[in-house]
Parts: structure tokens; C-alpha cells; sequence
């Protein structure tokens, strides 16, 4: 089965910095690559997603990138805020015609300090 | 639009008992996944539901099992809970024509003491 790894597990930078958050995955099928943030005692909230036939995607501080020879994508957030601070997951599935089982990375705890 | 919800926000068991979760997709949604997050550990995929079937299941023993009802809700039930089953349930649920978008609800805190 798939198995994500995502470093660092945290992370700590500086209000305006830039943060990067990379991941791994196992599966070469795999082909759906979304970020969620979850803020304290908060639901998981999908921020961008990325998928196998593209290999950049932007929503204005926040982009990811895929390299699917290494099987590899990371997640891009510039001119970080205080309200950036949140646990961070990757994830990656194989979509099929039905549905969308996702594999997390463990999640990196983004701390942006003022 | 009403988001995912999930009921009790807080359930305290104790060994060996039965715990059932419940999750109210968004309108419209027919998928309702459920995953577990335990401390530390990333989100860990339980169960998919779509259209009142169960599609796939994690890697999980059957004394985890649920259903999925004709109005698309769901429920998970943990039978002869352990202490190692502590953790957030989450319920999810995807729209049938936008399958890769997973909307989360604020999960279920389960403790078993």
C-alpha cells in the first residue's frame, strides 16, 4: 500500500519568512496530492491540492510542487502570518471512478513566530 | 451551506465497552469516509461509504465496523474497545462529482479508560 512521509515534523520561522514542508510518497499510481492545515481543536481544512498531471499549482501564498520521477511534492508558504500557525498534513491516493482513500504523512507542526 | 457534523463531540468508555460515532455529510454528499488520528500519528484511513456500501476498509480490526443510512449519514461503531483505540474520529464526505475534495468534520474525541 501507499505510505507518506513528510519532514519536518516541525518548524519554526519568522512572520515574512517563506516555510517548506516536503513530502514523500511510495506508490507510483498514486496520483492526487492534497495539504490540509489543521489549527488547534480544529477540523482538518483541504488548502490546496495538486494533481499527477501538473507539476506546480499556486493560490497566492501558498503553492505546491510535484515531482513525480522522485515521487516527491512539497508545499510553498510565503510572507508567513501569525495565523499560518497550524499542523500541516500531506496526503496522497490513487483516484479511482469511485472514491478517494487518502494516506497522511504524520504532519508538520508550522509555528511562525512575530 | 451546513459542513460536515459529528456527534458526541466527547465520548468516555471504558475496556471492553462499545462506542458509537455518528457523522451528517453535507448536503448532497454521498461518500462518507472515516478516519482515525491518533496522538502524534497522521490521520489513518478506517472506512468509505458510498451510497449505503461499504467500498473499502483500512487496515483495522473488525470490531471496528459502521453503516452508511439512506440519508447519507453514517456511524462507526468500535465493539470491545482498548485503550490503544483513544483518539479523534474524524468523518468525512466528498460530493459524487468532485470525489477528490474530502470536507472534514470536527471529529469525535473518544478516551477509553
Amino acid at each position: 500500500g501507499e505510505n507518506v512521509e513528510q519532514h519536518p515534523s516541525t518548524l519554526s520561522v519568522q512572520e515574512g519568512d517563506s516555510a517548506v514542508i516536503k513530502c514523500t510518497y511510495s506508490d507510483s499510481a498514486s496520483n492526487y496530492f492534497p495539504w490540509y492545515k489543521q489549527e488547534l481543536g480544529k477540523r482538518p481544512q483541504l488548502i490546496i491540492d495538486i494533481r499527477s498531471n501538473v507539476g506546480e499549482k499556486k493560490d497566492q501564498r501558498i503553492a505546491v510542487t510535484l515531482n513525480k520521477t522522485a515521487k516527491h511534492f512539497s508545499l510553498h508558504i510565503t510572507e508567513t502570518q501569525p495565523e499560518d500557525s497550524a499542523v500541516y498534513f500531506c496526503a496522497a491516493s490513487w483516484l479511482t471512478g469511485g472514491g478517494n482513500k487518502l494516506t497522511f504523512g504524520t504532519g508538520t507542526q508550522l509555528k511562525v513566530e512575530l | 451551506e451546513a459542513g460536515v457534523t459529528q456527534s458526541p463531540t466527547h465520548l468516555i468508555k471504558t475496556r471492553g465497552q462499545q462506542a458509537t460515532l455518528r457523522c451528517s455529510p453535507i448536503s448532497g454528499h454521498t461518500s462518507v469516509y472515516w478516519y482515525q488520528q491518533a496522538l502524534g500519528l497522521g490521520l489513518q484511513f478506517l472506512l468509505w461509504y458510498d451510497e449505503g456500501e461499504e467500498r473499502n476498509r483500512g487496515n483495522f480490526p473488525p470490531r471496528f465496523s459502521g453503516r452508511q443510512f439512506p440519508n447519507y449519514s453514517s456511524e462507526l461503531n468500535v465493539n470491545a474497545l482498548e485503550l490503544e483505540d483513544s483518539a479523534l474520529y474524524l468523518c468525512a464526505s466528498s460530493p459524487q462529482d468532485l470525489n477528490e475534495k474530502l470536507f472534514f468534520g470536527s471529529g469525535t474525541q473518544l478516551s477509553v479508560l
